[in-house]
């Protein structure tokens, strides 16, 4: 079964430093997303991302994130320069369309700022 | 203001047992989403629903648009059903997400 691909697991960085999350969604897939989950704490949308530009975003999405599908098969999200708040576990998904369709999940990366 | 709420927080059920996870929502409605997060954290997308009832092995979805409320029905429950089950209403393009029912099952 088609899979999307996070890497890496887990990232330890030092506040203020740059990070960039890597995910290698579903190959045939359209849409893109980022969700990050704070311990303890309920899943929380970041971005979506269709047709190379960002459809939507939330208000935790603010200038220190950045989306890029470089390559036509990496999606990545980058923070530019990480606070200690930002440590969470970070989830991308892709789907084939919009609501109406099912989403798969990466495994996600915990993301450990210092 | 939670837009998606979840009932209960916590279950614990004995193997066997017939289980219901409740969410109700106050926004409006594209697809309702439930989820399953193993205690590793990975998220796995069980159901997609705009209307109607799903099934799948021995889980069951129901929707009633109208009253905006959905239930998710785990029958013959597992130690393996154990992990966090979560509701996300998708509104057009925004996303709302309930903060999980925790579910443990006791052999």
């Amino acid at each position: 079964e088609p899979e999307v691909t996070q890497t890496p697991s887990h990232q330890v960085t030092q506040m203020g430093q740059e990070v960039i999350l890597r995910c290698v969604p579903i190959s045939n897939h359209l849409y893109f997303y980022w969700y990050r989950q704070i311990l303890g704490q309920k899943v929380e949308f970041l971005v979506s991302f269709y047709n190379n530009e960002i459809s939507e975003k939330s208000e935790i999405f603010d200038d220190q994130f950045s989306v890029e599908r470089p390559d036509g098969s990496n999606f990545t999200l980058k923070i530019r320069s990480t606070k200690l708040e930002d440590s969470a576990m970070y989830f991308c998904a892709s789907s084939l369309g919009t609501a109406l369709y099912g989403y798969t999940f990466g495994s996600g990366t915990r993301l450990t700022v210092v | 203001k939670n837009e998606v709420e979840q009932s209960p927080q916590n279950l614990t059920a004995q193997e066997g047992e017939f289980i219901t996870i409740n969410c109700s929502y106050s926004v409006g409605i594209s697809a309702l989403h439930w989820l399953q997060q193993h205690p590793g954290g990975g998220i796995v997308s069980l159901f997609m629903l705009s209307s109607g009832k799903k099934k799948h092995g021995r889980l069951i979805a129901t929707i009633n648009i109208q009253e905006k409320h959905s239930s998710l029905h785990i029958t013959a429950s597992h130690p393996r059903d154990s992990a966090v089950y979560i509701c996300a209403v998708i509104d057009g393009n925004q996303f709302y997400f309930g903060t999980g029912t925790s579910l443990t099952v006791i052999p």
